[in-house]
């Protein structure tokens, strides 16, 4: 089956710094990179998803890069604030397979 | 619309027990899934079902079972509860299109099996 990494852990960021969370796929069939954030007590959140015949999708100061050759994908956050503290989960699935492989997650904490 | 409802919050089971995590959607959607989070561990799937009467096994389903006899509805039965299955449960659901489309997710059930 499909087996995600996620880097870091953990990321500690100086409010309005740039975080970016990488993560690798196993599965070269695989064509879906959704992300999911998750605040605390809370269930995870899409918040932005990439398809495989796109190299890049961005939504307001979120972007999302995907390099099928070397089977990654990241996260990009610009001008970071409190407000995205949480833990961020990539995730990734097949044709045709409404599973998702989930990362482990990174906790982001944003400095004020 | 309320989207997807999980009860209860948090429970404490010996082992041994038995309990169902209940989970209900009032978006139509065809798709349902029950995943547990551990920490450092991600978000694992343990059944999920494309429809009414439809159920299959995920990553991790033993020790957990499923039915699904209506669109809304969605238990997720834990028989002679181990240590093991302390975790929070995370019920989602989408709606299918022919290709991936957004997981909605409840909030989670804590539990705790001492």
């Amino acid at each position: 089956g499909e087996n995600v990494e996620q880097h870091p852990s953990t990321l500690s960021v100086q409010e309005g710094d740039s975080a970016v969370i990488k993560c690798t796929y196993s599965d070269s069939a695989s064509n879906y990179f959704p992300w999911y954030k998750q605040e605390l007590g809370k269930g995870p959140q899409l918040i932005i998803d990439i398809r495989s015949n796109v190299g890049e999708k961005k939504d307001q100061r979120i972007a999302v890069t995907l390099n099928k050759t070397a089977k990654h994908f990241s996260l990009h956050i610009t001008e970071t604030q409190p407000e995205d503290s949480a833990v961020y989960f990539c995730a990734a699935s097949s044709p045709g397979d409404y599973k998702l492989s989930f990362g482990a997650g990174t906790t982001v904490t944003v400095r004020a | 619309n309320a989207g997807v409802t999980q009860t209860p919050k948090f429970r404490i089971l010996k082992i041994g027990q038995s309990m169902t995590l209940q989970c209900t959607q009032d978006m139509n959607h065809n798709y349902m899934y029950w995943y547990r989070q551990d920490p450092g561990m991600g978000l694992k799937l343990i059944y999920y079902s494309v429809g009414a009467g439809i159920t299959d096994k995920g990553e991790v389903p033993n020790g957990y079972n499923v039915s699904r006899s209506t669109t809304e509805d969605f238990p997720l039965r834990l028989e002679l509860a181990a240590p093991s299955q302390t975790s929070v449960y995370f019920c989602a659901s989408s709606f299918s299109t022919g290709q991936n489309e957004k997981l909605f997710f409840g909030s989670g059930t804590q539990l705790s099996v001492l």
